[in-house]
């Protein structure tokens, strides 16, 4: 069973700090990994894609990659009210996403 | 212009009933997807198609069964519907399958009653 582990939350953050949102992956199998958005009531959209181990970054969102832990991670820096939503980490296995249940970001202005 | 199109965007109908969600995309993508996202907010795939070529066949009840005409277009058939079919469904595309970024419709929220 390919499972994708996210803590459900509320994460609750200032206004400017650094959220950090934690995913981990129980099959090896998997190459890529990906961080969708998911505002209430709306569609996930795609935020980061991540392939390789290391960092990555983009604007205000870094995306981290441990193979060897099983272990991805989104750093959001300077973290404003816009960004208040649900993040789904998902794997790629074969053709298909198996997502995470998302964790629910909250940040306080 | 909207890329993932879905209709309807809401569906409120009786246990038993018969009901079908259309979608389609204006992007060129090969690939197409139906997910299921529950009240846990748990999103799950069901089917995925490729060129009009079912790839991605969960473990859906046979009462769902998906269509493609052609490449642009995907869609849901649901027959019986039960009260746990209750969720919203989102149709999805990319250009070629996994390692590509998957544009998500708006979604269509299914209450049976």
């Amino acid at each position: 069973q390919k499972e994708v582990e996210q803590n459900s939350g509320p994460l609750s953050v200032p206004e400017g700090a650094i959220a950090s949102l934690n995913c981990t992956y129980s099959d090896r199998g998997s190459q890529s990994f990906f961080w969708y958005r998911q505002y209430s009531g709306k569609s996930p959209e795609l935020i980061m894609s991540i392939y390789s181990n290391g960092d990555k970054e983009d604007g205000r969102f870094t995306a981290q990659l441990n193979k060897a832990s099983q272990y991805v991670s989104l750093l959001i820096r300077d973290s404003q009210p816009s960004d208040s939503a649900t993040y789904l980490c998902a794997g790629g296995y074969g053709n298909k996403l198996v997502f995470g249940a998302g964790t629910i970001l909250r940040v306080k202005s | 212009d909207t890329a993932v199109s879905q209709t309807p965007k809401y569906l409120v109908t009786q246990m038993g009933n018969d009901k079908s969600i259309k979608c389609e995309q204006n992007l060129g993508h090969d690939t197409m997807y139906w997910y299921k996202q529950d009240s846990k907010k748990f999103l799950k795939i069901m089917f995925s198609y490729n060129n009009k070529e079912l790839i991605i066949n969960e473990t859906v009840p046979n009462r769902f069964s998906p269509k493609s005409p052609d490449k642009a277009h995907l869609n849901l058939h649901i027959n019986s519907l039960e009260l746990g079919d209750s969720a919203v469904y989102f149709c999805a595309s990319s250009q070629e399958g996994l390692g590509e970024t998957q544009y998500f419709g708006p979604g269509t929220r299914l209450l049976v009653l």
